[in-house]
């Protein structure tokens, strides 16, 4: 069974704080991708990538960055955590075609 | 950015009844459809890939059916329980679109015992 792990369920930081969010993978999977859901709207696509060092901006990338230096991990980054980046994200993977497996999601609080 | 609707945005239903409801998408470009079921405190898991217009994808009591030239897809429940609250998510995937989805914002489903 495959295996997407998030490093925390649940996260505080301060606004102004750069935030590294981890996800990690099992399967070997080549596409990787982050997610926000906030209520109402849905998953939104921040960044993917589809190999290791390679990326690209989803619909909403403003504020964040992101780093695959290994094909098994990929970091979400919040260069200076706002109130606004309040939220839930999702880390999924992806072997080429077949549909997303997904971590538990983390909580994040930004006061 | 794409369309990708749900409706309605959430769903009180008794247990024993049945229920659906509906996803519109853009019908240009159409690769694929997916549907994930997302239970609280829990990750969303799969549970339909649909490629083909008029494809009818079964699991269990739920059911789903794709018109990609009109742009809908239909999730159908028969027979509700309470097992099957949960937000469901479909997402569009566009052709040549390097792997991305572009998600609904789900439907929430509350089944009363």
């Amino acid at each position: 069974d495959v295996k997407v792990t998030q490093s925390s369920r649940y996260l505080v930081k301060r606004t102004g704080e750069k935030v590294f969010l981890e996800c990690v993978q099992d399967m070997d999977h080549e596409n990787m991708f982050w997610y926000r859901q906030d209520p109402g709207l849905g998953l939104r696509l921040i960044y993917f990538s589809y190999d290791v060092k390679m990326k690209e901006k989803g619909d909403i990338p403003e504020g964040y960055s992101v780093s695959r230096e290994k094909k098994e991990r990929f970091s979400l980054i919040l260069e200076s955590a706002s109130t606004n980046q309040t939220s839930m994200y999702l880390c999924a993977s992806r072997p080429g075609l077949s549909p997303q497996h997904f971590g538990d999601g983390t909580r994040l609080s930004i006061l | 950015i794409l369309n990708v609707e749900q409706s309605p945005q959430s769903l009180h239903v008794q247990e024993g009844d049945s229920t659906n409801f509906t996803c519109s998408f853009p019908s240009s470009n159409f690769y694929a459809l997916h549907w994930y079921r997302w239970e609280t405190a829990k990750s969303p898991e799969a549970l339909f890939v649909m490629t083909l217009n008029g494809d009818e994808k079964k699991k269990g009591q739920i059911s789903a059916t794709l018109n990609t030239k009109e742009g809908y897809s239909y999730l159908y429940i028969k027979g509700s329980q309470p097992e099957d609250s949960a937000t469901y998510l479909c997402a569009f995937e566009r052709y040549n679109a390097g792997n991305m989805l572009t998600f609904g914002g789900g439907t929430r489903l509350m089944v009363k015992p």
